[in-house]
């Protein structure tokens, strides 16, 4: 079965520490991989798509990193306005190829402190 | 900028009503989504549309129907409301052709309360 994992599941960071956030797929195939930030009472906002293993991408302070088991969004000297959950969705070859349909993962909720 | 609008940012509505979710974009996209979003649960899809007039089930469409008579708007039903669908309702929007992997861009959400 198609699935998404996200760790940690919450993160404390102070402004400045440099971490990074997982995603781990298990799927038969990759046809994309989706990293969105999600504000309070808002939709998730597209940041990055990833499609093969070794893939990179960058904007501002972030990061996103694939391999063929997992991906990592890496925060470099976060800032408070980073504070945000961020959700990680996977398309996979197979059934869900017809379809569009994205396999989202639970998400990081990441507090950057002052 | 991708801009899709949801209708309503907040929504309460009775139990056994019928209640219509509305959803537009700007950017010509032929795929469409809705989505609910649920504390521990994560995102789940509902149901989706890859053309006018054509949908599709998702993983949850028991007590929604959706309708899609242009290729800009696709709107969500609730054929009658009940409590255990009140959530946050998110509509999506991407580029190409049937299973096309371009990013899903999201609207900022309905939240519905069924009372």
């Amino acid at each position: 079965e198609d699935q998404v994992t996200q760790s940690p599941e919450a993160l404390r960071l102070q402004e400045g520490e440099s971490s990074s956030l997982n995603c781990s797929y298990t799927v038969s195939g990759l046809r994309g991989l989706f990293w969105y930030r999600q504000d309070p009472g808002k939709g998730p906002e597209f940041l990055f798509t990833l499609y093969s293993a070794g893939e990179e991408k960058e904007k501002e302070r972030l990061k996103a990193t694939l391999t063929k088991k997992e991906s990592f969004l890496h925060i470099t000297a976060p800032k408070p306005e980073d504070s945000a959950t961020y959700l990680c969705a996977v398309q996979a070859v197979g059934g869900s190829s017809n379809t569009g349909k994205l396999i989202f993962g639970q998400g990081t909720t990441l507090q950057v402190k002052p | 900028d991708v801009k899709v609008t949801q209708s309503s940012r907040y929504l309460v509505k009775r139990t056994g009503e019928k209640v219509f979710l509305e959803c537009v974009q700007d950017m010509d996209h032929e795929n469409m989504f809705w989505y609910r979003q649920d504390p521990g649960l994560g995102l789940r899809l509902i149901y989706f549309s890859y053309d006018v007039k054509m949908k599709e089930k998702g993983d949850i469409p028991e007590g929604y129907s959706v309708s899609r008579e242009k290729k800009e708007r696709f709107s969500l039903i609730l054929e009658s409301a009940s409590t255990n669908q009140t959530s946050m309702y998110l509509c999506a929007s991407s580029l190409g052709s049937q299973g096309s992997n371009q990013p899903q861009h999201f609207g900022d959400g309905t939240r519905l309360s069924i009372l």
